[in-house]
């Protein structure tokens, strides 16, 4: 059973440029959520993306984008990088919204350094 | 003022301890709480999960919620060089506006020593 997967492992970005990592969920499940971690801090909730579409966002610009494609696998966009988005970078799946027991998986995480 | 605060440590211990772990919330509306164990360069994994307030069980891991207080724990009993990692709480509140939204506090590093 394939637990979450994320690409790339490692990315290197100067200021300004563009990134997109990516995330396939968990097998059987439907719902992805990107998270933000900064070295020494807990994880930061983005977004949540369901049915393809955002259902619940976090305290993040709009220079951070998203998008779930019919299989479920998403993708996070940060568009015109700052130094402080630096971080490491995580993706969790979850099995819909209805439930009250929405337990997320977590994958290894994309860790993006912009320079 | 942080919505979740959580003591970063570290906390050092000697094998076979029984360690204690805690985390404080401000917002009353929080219902679920979870512990995730992060090892170095790793995503979290689900180690307890737990509704409301009272206690769970699950081998050498004890949560314990106590929502009067706004206060939550997670106990290992015999800890083991291997329990050596970081420790996530993390808490969201009911509702489908909620879903998904979890809030997580800084973690406490745990060394366990042989």
């Amino acid at each position: 059973d394939a637990g979450v997967t994320q690409s790339p492992t490692h990315l290197i970005k100067t200021r300004g440029q563009q990134v997109t990592l990516r995330c396939s969920p968990k097998s059987g499940h439907d719902t992805v959520s990107w998270y933000q971690q900064a070295l020494g801090q807990g994880p930061q909730f983005i977004f949540q993306y369901y049915e393809e579409e955002e259902r619940q966002r976090g305290n993040f610009p709009d220079r951070f984008s998203g998008h779930q494609f019919p299989n479920y696998s998403s993708e996070l966009n940060v568009n015109a990088l700052l130094l402080g988005d630096s971080a490491l970078y995580l993706c969790a799946s979850s099995l819909g919204l209805a439930g009250e027991t929405d337990t997320q998986y977590f994958g290894p995480g994309t860790r993006l350094t912009v320079l | 003022q942080k919505e979740v605060e959580q003591d970063p440590g570290p906390l050092s211990v000697p094998e076979g301890a029984i360690v204690s772990l805690n985390c404080t919330y401000s917002n009353s509306a929080f219902q679920y709480f979870m512990w995730y164990r992060q090892y170095s360069r790793k995503g979290p994994e689900l180690l307890m999960y737990t509704y409301s307030s009272g206690n769970k069980e699950d081998g050498r891991f004890t949560a314990q919620v106590d929502k009067s207080s706004k206060y939550i724990s997670l106990f290992i009993r015999d800890s083991q060089p291997s329990d050596s990692a970081t420790y996530l709480c993390a808490m969201r509140a009911m509702g489908s506006s909620n879903t998904g939204k979890l809030i997580f506090g800084q973690g406490t590093t745990l060394q366990v020593k042989p």
